[in-house]
């Protein structure tokens, strides 16, 4: 089955330690997502992938970073950098980077702070 | 105003019955919208598109009203399994333009 594919599904991230959240699709889609979701607010993005090896900054783009070194995969760094990391994170992805919303989301990852 | 509201309920309803809520924007250029459902602790889940003709499928009918900008989602014969909380998305321009209401959560009882 296609889909997209996000671990873990439970994170812990201990105080200045980064911590790697991996998303992977078999869909052969052109762009993908992250996005950041926190109890009772929509989603923000952070990060957003039109094509391999190319990457934008989203509207919470502070203590995050992401690479694109293969069409499949664009997995997000959560940095010591960003001081309140707690959230559901999710991953999407669209077959064109139109404008139009991503069609596929993973399951999420939930990272917490120990 | 933010660019995409919505009333977060719950809003609560007895099975069959039926059950709408708005969402609004704030961006006048915007053509099209989608609505998402997100069951809770879940990623959210494209439902439907609305365009200015409306839409409709099955028990879903999704409306557009570009004179007072805001769009709706109307559940007919609510089900139990429909309880979930439903977002509506501002599709407008680069994906960085991409904004999700906060969702309007909605509780289906016996």
């Amino acid at each position: 089955d296609g889909g997209i594919t996000q671990s873990p599904k439970y994170l812990f991230r201990k105080e200045g330690q980064n911590v790697t959240l991996s998303c992977e699709q078999n869909l052969n889609h052109d762009a993908m997502y992250w996005y950041r979701q926190d109890p009772g607010q929509g989603l923000r993005l952070i990060y957003y992938s039109q094509i391999v090896n190319d990457f934008q900054k989203g509207d919470i783009a502070e203590g995050y970073s992401v690479s694109r070194e293969k069409k499949e995969s664009f997995p997000l760094t959560v940095t010591s950098a960003q001081k309140n990391p707690t959230a559901f994170y999710l991953c999407a992805s669209s077959m064109t980077p139109d404008p139009t919303p991503p069609q596929h989301f993973g399951d999420g990852t939930r990272l917490s702070i120990l | 105003r933010k660019e995409v509201e919505q009333d977060p309920g719950p809003f609560n309803v007895p099975e069959g019955a039926t059950v709408a809520f708005n969402c609004t924007y704030s961006n006048s250029a915007s053509q099209s919208f989608f609505w998402y459902r997100q069951d809770c602790r879940k990623e959210p889940k494209l439902l439907m598109s609305v365009y200015s003709s409306g839409n409709e499928d099955g028990r879903f009918t999704a409306q557009l009203n570009r004179a007072s900008q805001y769009i709706s989602l109307l559940i007919r014969d609510s089900k139990l399994s429909d309880s979930a909380t439903y977002l509506c998305v501002d599709p407008t321009g680069t994906a960085s333009k991409l904004t999700f209401g906060t969702g309007t959560r909605l509780q289906v009882t016996l």
